[in-house]
């Protein structure tokens, strides 16, 4: 299995809704990031894991809250979201958080989400 | 603020050409510069991740070179095709951020059949 999976593909949710995003991956990478790109900009990093644990958070606000069950799951939580959160969310993985050498990252295909 | 400058935003094509662009990144503290291939409803795929000052690297008809001393890469692509089209991304990551890459905004390519 050489992919991340992300789900849901699409999310809309109200500002009041708690909901969550999900990324899974059964490489045996034990680094674990959560970008978020808006339209015709670059992916913006917001959290990385490194061997489950919180290694960056890119100063998001406390409406996001990552987590990590396990080495191959990650979620992202969501609440009381403002209408400025839509975006797409892209989950990736990459062998360790030591940097990435010759491997790269391997990314989800994203979860669009909307609030309104 | 390390800035990753892509060039040009958009780039449209004839099928069969050849073509090229550019990514520059700060020149100090350089670990490695990655290529990825983007495209709509699919998921950024790694097309090159690259160390070496002077290196060049290939897939196919796609290629890349490295200058980490003035701190750009090139990514060509040989006899343009349909399937080409794509955005492509470029990521730095530096040494003291490392698993830290901060991403250009991309070069939109369309192939003209």
């Amino acid at each position: 299995d050489t992919e991340v999976t992300q789900t849901p593909k699409h999310l809309v949710m109200g500002m009041t809704n708690k909901k969550s995003l999900k990324c899974e991956q059964h490489m045996g990478h034990r680094a674990m990031y959560w970008y978020k790109q808006k339209a015709k900009k670059p992916p913006e990093l917001m959290f990385v894991y490194s061997y489950e644990k919180l290694s960056i958070n890119e100063s998001v606000p406390s409406r996001f809250s990552p987590e990590c069950p396990n080495s191959s799951l990650l979620n992202l939580h969501l609440h009381a979201l403002q209408p400025e959160d839509s975006a797409l969310y892209l989950c990736a993985s990459s062998q360790d958080g030591q940097g990435t050498q010759n491997y790269g990252y391997t990314f989800g295909s994203g979860t669009r989400l909307t609030v309104v | 603020i390390l800035n990753v400058e892509q060039s040009p935003q958009s780039l449209h094509v004839q099928e069969g050409d050849s073509t090229n662009f550019t990514c520059s990144f700060p020149s100090s503290n350089f670990y490695a510069l990655h290529w990825y291939r983007w495209e709509t409803a699919k998921s950024p795929e790694a097309l090159f991740v690259m160390t070496l000052n002077g290196d060049e690297k290939k897939k196919g008809r796609i290629s890349a070179t490295l200058n980490t001393k003035e701190g750009y890469s090139y990514l060509y692509i040989k006899g343009s095709q349909p399937e080409d089209s794509a955005t492509y991304l470029c990521a730095f990551e530096g040494y003291s951020s490392a698993s830290k890459i901060i991403f250009g905004s991309g070069t939109r390519l369309s192939i003209r059949p």
